[in-house]
């Protein structure tokens, strides 16, 4: 199970924004980040934990291992408000995804 | 570019079935495996299956295991998702997306791109 906190964030553009993704279970480094907006899919922000995807801005950064991972943003910018998931691949089948933390403008 | 749309979607009553198709352009299809996911206002993301880039396997969620079939038409660069039984639970969007990987068979389990969805409306 993927716990996701906080649930909501309500920041300012140029803020830095930590968000948490927590695994009952150790899954290594296998965890994706993954941004979505108003109709919209999600899209690949990070994965094995701090890789980033392809065309993703380097604000954007991945850490964490085991049990505890954390996506920042250094500097929020106004496309960046959004829904964020986590995924693990450690434990499969299934694929599992947190339940989101909505960054929202204050 | 890359892109992937899906088709197929409705309203379908309980017990029927439904077969939903992501058509895919702008990569080598067969390289890749491919999977579907859904969402729900109330449960969230939620992975339901996948193929292998060969269509030699296939993995699915609990929830769907018996009632979903995924398959591959790699001539066509076609997946397609197969529902039967469906309940009103099934209901929600569905996206197909592309596996991140195409350095083996064995897919990465990391989902980029990802189609737009299609919506699934399960309902008597």
């Amino acid at each position: 199970v993927l716990t996701q906190s906080p649930a909501t964030l309500s920041l300012s553009p140029g803020e830095r924004v930590t968000l948490s993704c927590r695994a009952s279970q150790s899954i290594n480094h296998y965890l994706a980040w993954y941004q979505q907006k108003p109709g919209q899919a999600p899209r690949l922000l990070i994965y094995d934990a701090s890789k980033r995807a392809t065309g993703i801005p380097a604000r954007f950064s991945g850490s964490g291992s085991g049990t505890d991972f954390t996506l920042t943003i250094s500097s929020l910018e106004p496309e960046d408000f959004a829904v964020y998931y986590c995924q693990q691949r450690a434990t499969w089948p299934p694929l599992t995804f947190g339940g989101g933390t909505k960054v929202e403008i204050k | 570019q890359v892109k992937l749309v899906e088709s197929g979607g409705g309203v379908i009553q309980p017990g029927r079935s439904l077969r939903l198709s992501c058509e895919a352009s702008g990569f080598s299809f067969n390289r890749y495996g491919m999977h579907w996911v859904r969402q729900t206002p109330g449960k969230g993301l939620e992975w339901v299956a996948v193929t292998w880039s060969d269509g030699s396997n296939a993995e699915y969620g609990d929830s769907v295991k018996g009632r979903f079939t995924i398959s591959r038409d790699n001539s066509n660069n076609t997946v397609h998702l197969q529902m039967n039984n469906l309940r009103e639970e099934d209901t929600a969007m569905y996206y197909c997306a592309r596996d991140l990987g195409h350095a083996s068979t064995w897919p990465t389990n990391w989902l980029d791109p990802w189609g737009q969805g299609i919506l699934v409306t399960v309902s008597s």
